[in-house]
């Protein structure tokens, strides 16, 4: 098993349609992440969840909502999804260090959403 | 978090050394320098960081200027495996949260 694995890989969906991206992280990780990277824009951050628990939310629209059953879990579900939400989406985990140094973040390959 | 700015893209040939800048101006005390790589059609990979000396690892070293303000990425053999985007990142804090990516260094390879 890869470290952080996503499905699905490719997704085409309608803007009424509801839909689930899934991110799973195999290495023992206690933080995950949802970034999402669109065409010719850097990273930006959606989501973190520490220990199970949502500790950032970057001032992303309700349409996306994201779930952590538990630490190694890591879902975002989609509703009402607009065209310019058209993105690679990519998860992420770490091991944090409370008042040690950074932890490396693993990424998994991302899901490739297109709304139409 | 203090800003960092890199140079749009770059060039080189396989089996070269490659440097790749990274300018950080406002760089406080307790900021870490990561340096992460995308290759195209993946999620970004940990290269290396540090926060004062120099550093060496498997993939790379960062060569970080005294005061700070600077730093440098080497490929000490470039392949065409090593094509992707660059991204130098500053963090202040102890956690992988504040990881804020900016548009980085696309480098080409060319044989």
């Amino acid at each position: 098993e890869t470290g952080v694995t996503q499905t699905p890989r490719h997704l085409v969906m309608g803007m009424t349609n509801k839909k689930s991206l899934k991110c799973e992280q195999h290495l023992g990780h206690n933080a995950m992440y949802w970034y999402k990277q669109s065409a010719k824009k850097p990273l930006e951050l959606m989501f973190v969840y520490s220990l199970e628990e949502r500790v950032e939310n970057n001032s992303v629209p309700s349409r996306f909502s994201p779930e952590c059953p538990n630490s190694s879990h890591l879902f975002l579900h989609l509703h009402t999804l607009q065209p310019e939400d058209s993105a690679l989406y990519l998860c992420a985990s770490s091991q944090e260090i409370a008042g040690g140094h950074t932890g490396e973040l693993f990424f998994g390959e991302g899901s490739r959403l297109t709304v139409l | 978090d203090a800003k960092t700015t890199q140079p749009n893209s770059m060039e080189s040939n396989e089996e070269e050394p490659v440097h790749l800048p990274c300018n950080h101006s406002t760089i406080s005390g307790t900021d870490y320098i990561h340096w992460y790589r995308q290759l195209p059609s993946q999620g970004p990979e940990y290269v290396i960081h540090g926060l004062t000396s120099n550093v060496n690892n498997r993939m790379a070293s960062l060569a970080i200027a005294e005061d700070r303000k600077s730093s440098t990425l080497i490929l000490h053999r470039a392949t065409l495996r090593d094509a992707a985007v660059y991204y130098c990142i500053l963090s202040n804090t102890g956690t992988a949260s504040k990881l804020t990516f900016g548009t980085g260094t696309r480098l080409q390879v060319t044989l």
